[in-house]
């Protein structure tokens, strides 16, 4: 069974600043990771994914993630945040172990900027 | 662009209604899902459909039935609404094979 721990609820943080949310997953296979973005009254938008390859993975809106097997984390980044990036964000794992893709999310961090 | 609609953002229902939850991809996509999401909680999986008249049992299916009469349309469906189930609800599409899913906007519900 998979399983998907964001380390933090809330997070905020001052504009301009560099922001990290944290993620943590547990899996027995081989794993495909994701990070969504819920904006206010919004569906879900895929922000990036890492499949394969490189452990940096570059997404939309200037934020990358770092997959780390050794330590079980894929950890969000932005170096520099924006009013417009507050949202929460979803964190999820997919064994891709059949082609349905099943997603298991975390419980979502909230990231409010301030001004 | 994949679009994933539902068919209503607001929704307010009373307890024992039968509520229908409705969803369409315009991508030709196998697999579809319903998620329910609850603060502090993520998103849960209730139900999801890999092809027409297909369907399986994700993590929360207790007190929902789903249908998928057509490729396209997914649907959700809550037997006798009660206020427990008082939540978001989030529908997604995938391809075979894919693991991106691709979220419609959501419909809140409020059972009273």
């Amino acid at each position: 069974a998979q399983s998907v721990t964001q380390l933090d609820s809330q997070v905020p943080v001052f504009e301009e600043a560099p922001v990290e949310l944290r993620c943590n997953y547990s899996s027995s296979v081989s794993v495909y990771l994701f990070w969504y973005v819920q904006y206010p009254n919004q569906g879900l938008q895929l922000l990036l994914k890492y499949l394969s390859g490189s452990t940096l993975v570059k997404g939309i809106n200037g934020f990358e993630a770092e997959f780390n097997k050794s330590q079980t984390s894929f950890h969000l980044r932005k170096p520099s945040v924006h009013i417009s990036d507050t949202a929460e964000y979803f964190c999820a794992v997919s064994d891709g172990g059949t082609s349905y893709g099943k997603l298991t999310f975390g419980q979502g961090t909230i990231l409010t900027v301030h001004p | 662009d994949v679009k994933v609609t539902q068919s209503s953002r607001y929704l307010v229902k009373r307890t024992g209604e039968k509520v229908f939850l409705e969803c369409v991809q315009d991508m030709d996509h196998e697999n579809m899902f319903w998620y329910r999401q609850d603060p502090g909680l993520g998103l849960r999986l209730i139900y999801f459909s890999y092809d027409v008249k297909m369907k399986e049992k994700g993590d929360i299916p207790e007190g929902y039935s789903v249908s998928r009469e057509k490729k396209e349309r997914f649907s959700l469906i809550l037997e006798s609404a009660s206020t427990n189930q008082t939540s978001m609800y989030l529908c997604a599409s995938s391809l075979m094979g894919a693991v991106t899913q691709y979220f419609g906007p959501g419909t809140r519900l409020t059972v009273l």
